[in-house]
């Protein structure tokens, strides 16, 4: 079946550092892939998407790119602030299949 | 405003007493779930619904109940709590399972 993983955390940075969170996919077909963000007490929200290999997803400084020869999506952000600290959730979801997959998510902690 | 909407945000209860949580859309979305967070173990899917009178089982609905009458809403039963089902629980939207999944703001659950 369909499984994602991601790279556990907690990551902590110093605030204006480079930020990479890993996500590795497995899954039939042609997925759409996810990046969720979920901020302290808050619901998961999306952050950006991809529906195509080599398809870049871009929002607030953060861009992930569809590998589909490496099966990834990997977050990135090449500045991060004390306000993007929160849990990320990498996902995706077959046009096949009516549940979408969650990584297990990964902390991000930035120190100012 | 485009919303999921859960109500209680927070419930203290005890074992056995049988309680509802309440989760409605205002987007028109066809696809309504329930999730739970635990530590340590990500997002992990209970039920899913893909229209109305629909529904299936997720990852992990032993313990849980659900009911799709209406379109809007999806409200998730738990006839005899356990303290294992202490958790944080998400309903989530959208117009299909693969598209963008449209978060509540959870409601955190303790079972004493």
């Amino acid at each position: 079946g369909d499984s994602v993983t991601q790279m556990e955390g907690p990551v902590t940075l110093s605030e204006e550092a480079f930020l990479t969170i890993n996500c590795t996919y497995t899954a039939t077909g042609y997925p759409s892939l996810f990046w969720y963000v979920q901020y302290p007490g808050e619901g998961l929200q999306l952050l950006l998407k991809a529906t195509k290999a080599d398809d870049k997803g871009s929002n607030k400084g953060f861009e992930a790119t569809y590998r589909k020869e490496t099966t990834s999506f990997h977050l990135e952000k090449g500045s991060v602030q004390v306000s993007d600290s929160a849990v990320y959730f990498c996902a995706l979801a077959s046009g096949g299949s009516y549940i979408p997959t969650f990584g297990r998510g990964t902390s991000l902690i930035v120190h100012p | 405003e485009a919303q999921v909407t859960q109500n209680p945000r927070y419930l203290i209860t005890v074992t056995g007493k049988k309680l509802t949580v309440t989760c409605s859309q205002n987007m028109n979305h066809e696809y309504m779930s329930w999730y739970r967070q635990d530590p340590g173990l990500g997002l992990r899917q209970i039920y899913y619904s893909m229209n109305v009178e629909v529904t299936d089982k997720g990852d992990v609905p032993e313990g849980y109940k659900v009911s799709r009458k209406e379109k809007r809403n999806f409200p998730l039963i738990l006839e005899s709590p356990s303290p294992n089902q202490t958790s944080l629980y998400f309903c989530a939207s959208s117009f299909a399972g693969y598209n963008e999944q449209f978060f509540g703001p959870g409601t955190r659950l303790t079972v004493l």
